[in-house]
């Protein structure tokens, strides 16, 4: 595809429940994020994976949540025991990482209800 | 602590004039920083991109400055347009953070006819 694709767009879950948000990169990018963001708010950094190396997760808020990476493409983002606090949309972006430029591309996103 | 502020309330202009926005940032040292528009309901689109080196920066309606000294960047946008409409988001690089942006909080933008 020629952007980045989340799915699914929306997501209605009771707390307690277990969620997987899902994420396709652009195609030959190599660094993918996940962002947070809550209504009025900024976007939250959560985690970022770069080619092979370990990822950053210095963002994700709890133990409940985790995100993996499969095969350098497509991410899966999970949220165990989902709480209310957790209502938001998440993001996800990539880039193709080189020198120093780092746009970052961003799929419309997954709003996450958690009633 | 880190932070980056941008005024959180909307700015409201009339069309055609120049629309001016802030981002100010605290105990960062950035390598570049960045502008992004975010319409409702989508994620944020890149706009530019400005290095600490650089003054200035310019595509066309849209100009961004850096000042280190400040620690701010200002986005303005010449001849504004209702399709100017949305929130503007600025981000960081920090020296040596291998590409992790932080993001400030957006500043929507309202031009009217």
């Amino acid at each position: 595809g020629a952007g980045v694709s989340q799915s699914p767009s929306n997501k209605v879950t009771e707390k307690g429940k277990d969620v997987e948000l899902r994420c396709d990169p652009i195609s030959g990018h190599t660094a993918l994020y996940w962002y947070r963001q809550s209504l009025g708010q900024g976007l939250e950094f959560l985690i970022y994976f770069q080619g092979n190396s370990a990822p950053d997760k210095s963002g994700l808020p709890s133990d409940r949540f985790s995100a993996e990476r499969t095969g350098g493409s497509v991410s899966t983002l999970t949220i165990q025991r989902t709480q209310q606090e957790d209502s938001a949309v998440y993001l996800c972006a990539s880039s193709l990482v080189t020198g120093d430029h780092n746009e970052q591309f961003f799929g419309p996103g997954t709003r996450l209800t958690v009633l | 602590s880190q932070k980056i502020e941008q005024n959180s309330e909307a700015l409201n202009i009339q069309e055609g004039k120049t629309a001016t926005l802030t981002c100010n940032y605290t105990n960062y040292s950035p390598a570049y920083l960045q502008w992004y528009r975010q319409d409702p309901g989508r994620g944020p689109v890149f706009l530019l991109l400005i290095r600490e080196n650089e003054k200035e920066k310019r595509k066309e309606r849209l100009k961004v400055t850096f000042d280190t000294t400040l620690k701010q960047s200002l986005f303005h946008i010449t001849a504004s347009q209702p399709a100017d409409s949305a929130t503007y988001l600025c981000a960081l690089v920090g020296t040596g953070t291998a590409s992790k942006l932080t993001f400030g909080t957006g500043t929507r933008l309202q031009v009217t006819l």
